[in-house]
């Protein structure tokens, strides 16, 4: 199975500044048909199932803000949200679809400083 | 829009079976452009993936090893949904379940509203 492990466990950022977190895999994630990394994030809140954030480790989904951007390859990706704000206080995850069993990071909670 | 419905007893005895189903609408559970998964989450393993199935001119099947033994996933083509049925629960099955779509270029995009599941006598 493919780990996938995520820094840090928790993250406090102020309002307006930006917001970081990594995602390593034991192995790549890259899918060598088209050439692109089979990484996606999610935002889940509390009594919420998780929201599809970013796929192919940089592509942002419909509707997403454009402060949150994807970007890595292989084995190494990050999440970025450039001005935080609010209602961005979430638990963020990220998640392999490779291979199967698909794997999930084990969360990452971001909250306000 | 695709929105997926579950449903299921909230409560299950050990030994005994847990059954879930999810409705899908704004797609069909035998296209071809994707799968259907269930994914459970409990404060002990986090998002943890059960299984999936899908159809390529047949029927798929494919579940974690964790609980291989013990589930079986469903799609029923006469009224669009598929379900999870987990055999010989114990405690540590106890988490909220969700259902989900796997677009194949997407990875998991479409999610049921989860239904947290307990087991207990």
């Amino acid at each position: 199975d493919i780990v996938m492990t995520q820094s840090p466990d928790s993250l406090a950022v102020s309002l307006g500044e930006r917001a970081t977190i990594n995602c390593k895999s034991s192995q790549s994630v890259l899918y060598s048909s088209n050439n692109k990394n089979c990484l996606a994030w999610y935002q889940q809140k509390p009594g919420q199932p998780p929201k599809l954030l970013i796929y192919w480790a940089s592509t942002r989904e419909s509707g997403v803000p454009d402060r949150f951007s994807g970007s890595g390859s292989g084995t190494d990706f990050t999440l970025t949200i450039s001005s935080l704000q609010a209602e961005d206080v979430s638990i963020y995850y990220c998640l392999q679809y490779l291979s199967s069993p698909h794997t999930f990071g084990q969360g990452t909670k971001l909250e306000i400083k | 829009q695709v929105q997926l419905q579950q449903s299921g007893p909230g409560l299950v005895k050990p030994s005994q079976t847990l059954s879930l189903t999810c409705a899908i609408s704004g797609d069909s559970v035998s296209t071809n452009s994707g799968a259907w998964n269930w994914i459970r989450q409990s404060p002990s393993r986090g998002l943890e993936w059960l299984g999936r199935t899908y159809y390529t001119s047949k029927w798929n099947y494919d579940y974690a090893v964790s609980v291989r033994s013990r589930i079986s996933i469903n799609p029923d083509t006469s009224k669009n949904q598929f379900s999870l049925q987990l055999n010989s629960v114990t405690p540590e099955d106890t988490a909220v379940y969700y259902c989900a779509r796997r677009d194949w270029n997407r990875g998991l995009d479409y999610w049921g509203q989860g239904t947290l599941v307990t087991v207990s006598s």
